[in-house]
């Protein structure tokens, strides 16, 4: 089983529309939870980072269930910018240093 | 402030060549990490180095592979020799350890293609 397991996609919405992305964690001792965003043929960037009590950014809403080993991205809104891959990606235990990626989920947007 | 600098940023080479890709890690930034991306594994941590050493290689696929960093400004990933199943983009990113707040910054990657 893969340490972090997302929905590969794509997502085609429409703009203006809300998506919600999803990822499976499978080490329960996980500390930290991220979103990295990875436009095509870029580097990754931090989206932002999940607490445990959720979190929001502007149209973007974070949110992490430890005891399903969940975490959720949710997209209000969406922009043709906002088109990109959404890696969800966690730290096991030892800190922010070691950072497992999932396979990531596409998203395009569309006028 | 530059950000993470990886050279080449392209790499065609024949199966068996040696392939050696360079990283300079944004100044002040005490981890380096080297991970491979491919469409059928996602993104891998390969190794990481915390000021300058080793502390986690688990993730270099084999003997062909090997990682250095000399000095905290520079780091070198080696495939030698080249298969064709190493094509990928292999990135390299550095993060600020005492104040990492999960933030790591990635280099452009260097594509290879092994053929």
């Amino acid at each position: 089983r893969k340490e972090v397991e997302q929905d590969p996609g794509p997502f085609n919405v429409p703009e203006g529309a809300t998506v919600a992305f999803n990822c499976t964690y499978s080490n329960s001792a996980s500390q930290s939870f991220f979103w990295y965003r990875q436009d095509c043929r870029k580097e990754p960037k931090l989206l932002m980072s999940v607490y445990s009590s959720g979190n929001e950014d502007g149209r973007f809403t974070a949110q992490l269930n430890r005891a399903s080993q969940y975490i959720s991205l949710l997209i209000r809104d969406s922009k043709l910018s906002d088109s990109a891959t959404y890696l969800c990606v966690v730290s096991p235990s030892g800190g922010y240093n070691k950072l497992i990626f999932g396979a990531g989920t596409r998203l395009a947007v569309h006028p | 402030d530059a950000g993470v600098i990886q050279s080449p940023r392209h790499e065609v080479t024949e199966m068996g060549q040696e392939v050696t890709l360079r990283c300079k890690p944004i100044s002040g930034h005490d981890y380096l990490f080297w991970y491979r991306q491919t469409m059928m594994r996602g993104l891998e941590l390969l190794i990481y180095f915390n000021n300058n050493v080793p502390i986690d290689d688990s993730g270099m696929p084999e003997d062909r592979f090997s990682a250095k960093m000399p000095n905290a400004s520079f780091s070198t990933l080696k495939i030698q020799p080249s298969e064709p199943r190493d094509s990928a983009v292999y990135f390299c990113a550095s993060s600020l350890g005492q104040q990492n707040t999960g933030e790591l910054f990635f280099g452009e990657g260097s594509r290879l293609t092994v053929l």
